[in-house]
């Protein structure tokens, strides 16, 4: 079964911090996504990646970074972070021909 | 450009009653269509997929989806219904390139004794 992991379940940030999320798949997959998830508005796409070092933008990627150094892991940043970066985060990697397969998420609070 | 359209927020059944989760979506191009389901305080599971093929899609935990594309639909069905079914489902679609999915804002199902 693949196995995406997101490092943390839940996290407390302040405002103006800088904050990374990391995400690990074991399936030596190309393609890589960070979502977030807000109640009523579904999944956005932030970011994806489709090799390593390469990335492009999603739907909304305004205030966030990612990093992509090896294929296994692909890490979402927030420059500076505001309460409005207040939501669920979901990492999904995805193999050839195959669906995206998610990690459980991270729970990210700004204060 | 693909976007996909669950119109019921929120649908409540009774346990062992059928349901039908709707998920209506609007493409130029040929698309792939999914179904997962997010448990709570979880991420999403596959349930089911269609890439091509017989237009009835069985998945897992006893769920089933019909691609009709006259009606640009792929409703989630299932013949009845189990507490542990209570999960919020998420239809996407994407085209063949298989490097963008567009989710629908879900559906949560409330299973009640």
């Amino acid at each position: 079964d693949v196995k995406v992991t997101q490092s943390s379940r839940y996290l407390v940030k302040r405002t103006g911090e800088k904050v990374f999320l990391e995400c690990v798949q074991d399936m030596d997959h190309e393609n890589m996504f960070w979502y977030r998830q807000d109640p009523g508005l579904g999944l956005r796409l932030i970011y994806f990646s489709y090799d390593v070092k390469m990335k492009e933008k999603g739907d909304i990627p305004e205030g966030y970074s990612v990093s992509r150094e090896k294929k296994e892991r692909f890490s979402l940043i927030l420059e500076s972070a505001s309460t409005n970066q207040t939501s669920m985060y979901l990492c999904a990697s995805e193999g050839v021909n195959q669906p995206q397969h998610f990690g459980d998420g991270t729970r990210l609070s700004i204060l | 450009a693909q976007s996909v359209t669950q119109l019921d927020s929120q649908v409540p059944v009774f346990e062992e009653a059928p349901v039908e989760l709707r998920c209506n979506y609007s493409s130029s191009v040929s698309v792939y269509l999914f179904w997962y389901v997010q448990y709570p305080n979880q991420g999403l599971q596959l349930l089911l997929k269609y890439l091509s093929g017989s237009t009835l899609v069985k998945g897992i935990n006893g769920f089933e989806a019909e691609f009709n594309k006259s009606q640009t639909s792929f409703h989630l069905r299932k013949p009845s219904v189990h507490i542990s079914d209570t999960a919020e489902y998420f239809c996407a679609v994407t085209p063949g390139s298989f490097n963008k999915f567009y989710f629908g804002s879900g559906t949560k199902l409330n299973v009640k004794p």
